[in-house]
């Protein structure tokens, strides 16, 4: 299965940038398109689809989320961070079976 | 709108099986994937299978093979996981997802807590 590997947790200031980063143990590209999706989930609610395929900002997603990376390494970026945005952040590859998701980076504030 | 709408926290005794329902609107689900994802806190989550609606075509994480099984009513357009011969480790929050052609999980069902104890 590929491994899919956050830090636990990252600190951070209302209206700074937060970085969340993601690396995976292989390559989930494939014919140009990353397989690496992102996910918000804040306590007691579901997954909330953020970024798809590596960059893409999914339906009604504020444009201060975006994605990056390719390869094994990806990051998911918030600029400016909102108090709704504390929350816990999750890495999931579609490359190959079976789906693998990270195991979450709580964003929290200074 | 697309909705998932879950049944309710079940309460099972180990060694017993139970089945978690997702009722669905607002899209076409005849011409959809559905899966179930598994949520333990500390270990994340955890992708269990995913069903096609139109022919109820399954495909299974190795690990929950035996332990799942995913069906649907098109007449419904609900999709329904049973997990057999429950013990603690299955024991979590279960979610059902539309899973999209790219593999990501585009809308959510709210999650239903399942407790195994006797």
């Amino acid at each position: 299965d590929i491994v899919l590997t956050q830090s636990p947790a990252l600190a951070v200031s209302l209206e700074q940038r937060a970085t969340i980063s993601c690396k995976t143990s292989q390559n989930v590209d494939n014919y140009g398109i990353s397989y690496m999706h992102w996910y918000q989930q804040k306590p007691g609610q579901q997954p909330k689809l953020l970024i798809y395929e590596g960059s893409n900002l999914a339906s009604g997603i504020p444009a201060r989320f975006s994605g990056s990376g390719s390869g094994t390494d990806f990051t998911l970026t918030i600029d400016p961070v909102e108090a709704d945005d504390i929350a816990t952040y999750y890495c999931q590859q579609s490359k190959d079976y079976p789906n693998t998701f990270g195991a979450g980076t709580k964003l929290e504030l200074k | 709108q697309v909705k998932l709408l879950q049944s309710g926290a079940e309460l099972v005794k180990p060694g017993a099986s139970v089945k978690l329902s997702c009722k669905t609107s607002g899209f076409t689900f005849s011409t959809s994937y559905m899966s179930w994802l598994k949520q333990v806190p500390g270990p994340s989550i955890e992708w269990i299978g995913w069903i096609y609606a139109g022919d109820g075509g399954t495909n299974y994480n190795q690990k929950f093979k035996g332990k799942a099984t995913l069906t649907v009513d098109k007449s419904s357009s609900t999709a329904y996981m049973d997990l057999s011969s429950l013990t603690s480790e299955d024991a979590a929050v279960y979610f059902c997802a539309r899973l999209t052609y790219s593999g990501y999980f585009d809308y959510w069902g709210q999650g239903v807590m399942v407790t195994v104890s006797s």
